[in-house]
């Protein structure tokens, strides 16, 4: 596709339930990144991939928290056993270089409750 | 820790004014600085760049101005229309590719 694709676009789940989100990036973007956007708040990182290197994970809040990209393309995002706030929007972005600037996603609206 | 801050939360101008949108950054090892702008239920989208070589970066309306030695930075919207109306956040990185964020400011361009 022409963007980043992300999915589901809203997912409410319960209290201590496990969610995944998908992020299919631009085809031929080495770099995936995962921000988080909570009420009122910045995009905060979470967590990043370069090609076939080790991912930088220094964001992630907790270790609920784990994402994984598949075949350097497709990265799902899991959180497991949600929490209240786990509540925020969840942006995918990908890139060929920074200087070229990120290409994000709509992102997926989590809503805990 | 806000390494990238956005102090103002919010701006409003009349249309056809110019648009000054401020942010500082403490990390001195950031070189490269990115505003986004971002519209209710989408994802940012890149605006305008500029390296810390530079201290000036024009396209079309946007400037954006670097002041490396107070480390500030600004982006300028001249003139400034409705459809600007959006959450711009800024943004820095250094050699390790990853942006940081600054909370974002909400402008509204009255018309």
């Amino acid at each position: 596709g022409a963007g980043v694709s992300q999915s589901p676009s809203n997912k409410v789940t319960e209290k201590g339930k496990d969610v995944e989100l998908r992020c299919d990036p631009i085809s031929g973007h080495t770099a995936l990144y995962w921000y988080r956007q909570s009420l009122g708040q910045g995009l905060e990182f979470l967590i990043y991939f370069q090609g076939n290197s080790a991912p930088d994970k220094s964001g992630l809040p907790s270790d609920r928290f784990s994402a994984e990209r598949t075949g350097g393309s497709v990265s799902t995002l899991t959180i497991q056993r949600t929490q209240q706030e786990d509540s925020a929007v969840y942006l995918c972005a990908s890139s060929s270089s920074v200087t070229n600037g990120y290409t994000f996603g709509s992102g997926t609206r989590l809503t805990v409750v | 820790d806000q390494q990238v801050k956005q102090n103002s939360p919010s701006l409003s101008v009349q249309e056809g004014r110019i648009s000054i949108l401020n942010c500082d950054y403490t990390n001195s090892m950031f070189d490269y600085f990115l505003w986004y702008k971002k519209y209710p239920a989408e994802g940012p989208t890149f605006l305008i760049s500029i390296s810390s070589i530079k201290d000036k970066n024009e396209d079309g309306r946007f400037t954006v101005f670097l002041n490396k030695s107070a480390k500030h930075l600004s982006l300028h919207i001249v003139p400034s229309q409705p459809g600007d109306s959006a959450v711009y956040f800024c943004a820095a990185t250094g050699a390790n590719s990853k942006l940081t964020f600054g909370k974002g400011i909400t402008l509204s361009v009255r018309p």
